[in-house]
């Protein structure tokens, strides 16, 4: 069973960094790319970013482009989102997803990030 | 880049069929065949019901299709069913490599 865990959300103040950890298991990590997609609640989805299974190959939304980095660690079976400068409008649930060609196959449960004083 | 536009809610009868429409631009529903659609119970994680426009995957009801023309990608259920009340929302791949939204519909059967 394929499974996505994030860890590492909470209350930063604005300009603060935090960083989000994805731990994968169930299937051959290395092998898929993973994104990361934030919602407010209430509000639509947003594709943040995402990284091919090597690392090598990563992109990102023009809003969080310069702020945010994202990286993986295949050994750890781990994919981590660095968020810095962060910002009111970053506030939102951050899901984890496993993609397949150009969709997403498997969801995380979701973490919440706060940006607020 | 724009999320795509949905509407906010759609309903149907048992039996009934449905469809629902996702229009996004040139530079992502109208590029690529790589528009997906899921489906997201209330507390539960989205499941993917149609990806690259039209496919199914496995286990999904062949009552669930997908189609495209132009800029509008569409969703339609045909033979509904109580359990078919959710939220729907689709993607798209973009020309920026990227992906985008769409803001979700509520779909009701009465």
């Amino acid at each position: 069973e394929v499974q996505l865990v994030e860890s590492g959300g909470g209350l930063v103040q604005p300009g603060g960094s935090l960083r989000l950890s994805c731990a994968g298991s169930g299937f051959t990590f290395s092998n898929y790319y993973i994104s990361w997609v934030r919602q407010v609640p209430g509000e639509g989805r947003e594709w943040v970013s995402s990284i091919g299974g090597s690392g090598t190959r990563t992109n990102y939304a023009d809003s969080v482009k310069g702020r945010f980095t994202i990286s993986r660690d295949n050994a750890k079976n781990t994919v981590y989102l660095q968020m810095n400068s962060l910002r009111a409008e970053d506030t939102a649930v951050y899901y984890c997803v496993k993609m397949g060609n150009y969709y997403i196959n498997d969801w995380g449960q979701g973490i919440l990030v706060t940006v607020s004083s | 880049q724009s999320a795509l536009t949905q509407p906010a809610s759609v309903s149907g009868s048992p039996g009934q069929s449905i469809t629902i429409s996702c229009t996004g631009t040139s530079s992502d529903v109208g590029a690529y065949n790589y528009v997906s659609w899921y489906q997201q119970h209330p507390g539960k994680a989205p499941k993917l019901m149609i990806y690259d426009v039209s496919n199914r995957p496995s286990g999904v009801s062949n009552r669930f299709s997908g189609s495209k023309s132009g800029n509008t990608a569409s969703l339609t259920i045909s033979g509904l069913r109580a359990e078919d009340e959710a939220d729907y929302f689709c993607s798209s791949y973009t020309s920026s490599d990227t992906r985008v939204f769409g803001g979700g519909t509520k779909l009701t059967v009465l």
